[in-house]
């Protein structure tokens, strides 16, 4: 079963672009890796997914290495209302397509500084 | 505002008791997950339902207990309360199975309190 690393903290300036890594080194060849972002304890946010390519949306990138043993998610403009606890996660299964679940972490919490 | 709907927001209540958290998935989606998040920690999945079937579980306790009716709301029950039960609670839904890259939405949470 998949399972991600990511550092517990991380500063970043207003302003600025927030790079946050994560580790996967154990991914199997069709998993998912799945970012989400939790701000204060509300309801966790799904800002993005990917296989193999690299993926970009309105609200992040995601950078997937070519070995798929660790990716990074890029904010490109980081704001105050970004400070949140940052998840990196991979779906775990032991049949194809079914009874697959996302393991969380700690997670990365990204504070924005002005 | 992610369209799950999660009822009630507040729960507090006495060791030993029995309490129902609800959950109204998206329009469309399928699947409901249910999710424990203990003060300060990750979330931790309990369980998934997919149009009415159990499809995985995960550190759901015995004591615990969910389904999935036919019109896809979901209610989690949880008897003979502890402490440690005290949490957010998070119910997610999807289209379909996260395998096939399906992203969930989470809606806003309920919070337990068991004095």
């Amino acid at each position: 079963d998949a399972k991600t690393t990511q550092p517990p903290s991380m500063d970043c300036a207003e302003g600025r672009a927030a790079n946050l890594p994560c580790n996967h080194s154990t991914i199997s060849g069709n998993e998912y890796v799945y970012w989400y972002r939790q701000i204060h304890s509300q309801g966790p946010q799904y800002i993005i997914h990917g296989l193999k390519n690299n993926e970009t949306n309105e609200m992040a990138s995601l950078i997937i290495t070519e070995d798929r043993k660790s990716s990074t998610l890029i904010l490109p403009h980081a704001t105050l209302r970004d400070t949140a606890v940052y998840y990196c996660i991979v779906r775990v299964g032991s049949r194809p397509d079914s009874n697959y679940q996302l393991i969380w972490g700690a997670g990365t919490k990204l504070i924005i500084k002005p | 505002d992610s369209g799950v709907t999660q009822t009630p927001k507040h729960l507090i209540t006495a060791t030993g008791q029995r309490v129902t958290l609800r959950c109204s998935p998206r329009s469309g989606d399928l699947s409901v997950y249910w999710y424990q998040q203990s003060l300060d920690q990750g979330l931790q999945f309990l369980i998934q339902y997919y149009n009415g079937e159990e499809r995985a579980k995960g550190n759901i306790l015995e004591r615990f207990s969910a389904q999935q009716f036919p019109d896809l709301h979901s209610e989690l029950n949880l008897s003979s309360l502890e402490l440690g039960d005290s949490a957010l609670y998070f119910c997610a839904s999807s289209v379909g199975n996260v395998g096939r890259g399906n992203e969930q939405f989470f809606g806003p949470g309920t919070r337990l309190t068991v004095l």
